[in-house]
């Protein structure tokens, strides 16, 4: 079972690189790494997945360096929009594969 | 595209009580999973049905159950409500079971229990 450990929380500026890092020590071969962000009131919204090194699309890039025991969730030039809980989840799709979502961590957006 | 739709929003029961919650997937996806949010634990996973079998569970007890019917829908049902199970459950559909082909969320049921 792969325990993810993310900071409680980060404040941030209009216009800044927000980076949260996520650690999950026991990752399993077959497992992805995927990040969520949810608003209050409404579910977790797909940002970004990786297996290993980096990925990029248009809202983020997602760091996993060649051990994958962490992940790093890179948000550029944050606006306040982007104040939100944000998750990540590993697991693969093994039959009976445990699904483990992080704490989330609570990014606010100060103008 | 339709999202992925739950009913009811919100919910109130009584202690005791059983309760069903409907999840209707995005067309085309095969999976569904479920999960329970509280303020203390967080997003907790349930259980993932695809091809109307469950795939994977989480560590809730047996009271908690759920099905996938032909057509991807899904129902989770919790009986013998506790106070304890007041919560807001998510859904989410994906092509195929797994966390590796992305879930879409719900906006989720809100249960209260009193």
């Amino acid at each position: 079972l792969a325990k993810t450990t993310q900071p409680i929380s980060m404040d941030s500026y209009e216009g800044q690189e927000v980076n949260i890092t996520c650690s999950h020590n026991n990752i399993a071969t077959n497992d992805y790494i995927t990040w969520y962000q949810q608003f209050p009131s409404q579910g977790p919204r797909f940002i970004i997945q990786g297996y290993k090194t980096k990925v990029t699309n248009e809202v983020a890039s997602l760091f996993i360096p060649a051990d994958r025991k962490s992940s790093t969730l890179s948000l550029p030039r944050v606006s306040l929009s982007d104040t939100a809980v944000y998750y990540c989840l590993v697991g693969g799709s093994a039959a009976g594969n445990k699904l483990t979502f992080g704490g989330g961590t609570r990014v606010l957006v100060k103008p | 595209k339709a999202g992925v739709t739950q009913t009811p929003r919100y919910l109130i029961k009584t202690r005791g009580q059983q309760v069903t919650l409907s999840c209707s997937p995005i067309s085309g996806h095969r999976s569904v999973s479920w999960y329970q949010q509280t303020p203390g634990q967080g997003l907790q996973f349930l259980f993932e049905y695809f091809s109307e079998t469950q795939r994977n569970k989480g560590n809730f007890p047996g009271r908690f159950s759920g099905r996938q019917f032909s057509n991807s829908r899904s129902e989770m049902n919790v009986s013998t409500l506790e106070l304890g199970d007041s919560a807001l459950y998510l859904c989410a559909s994906s092509l195929s079971q797994g966390p590796n082909y992305g879930y879409t969320f719900g906006s989720g049921t809100r249960l209260t229990v009193v």
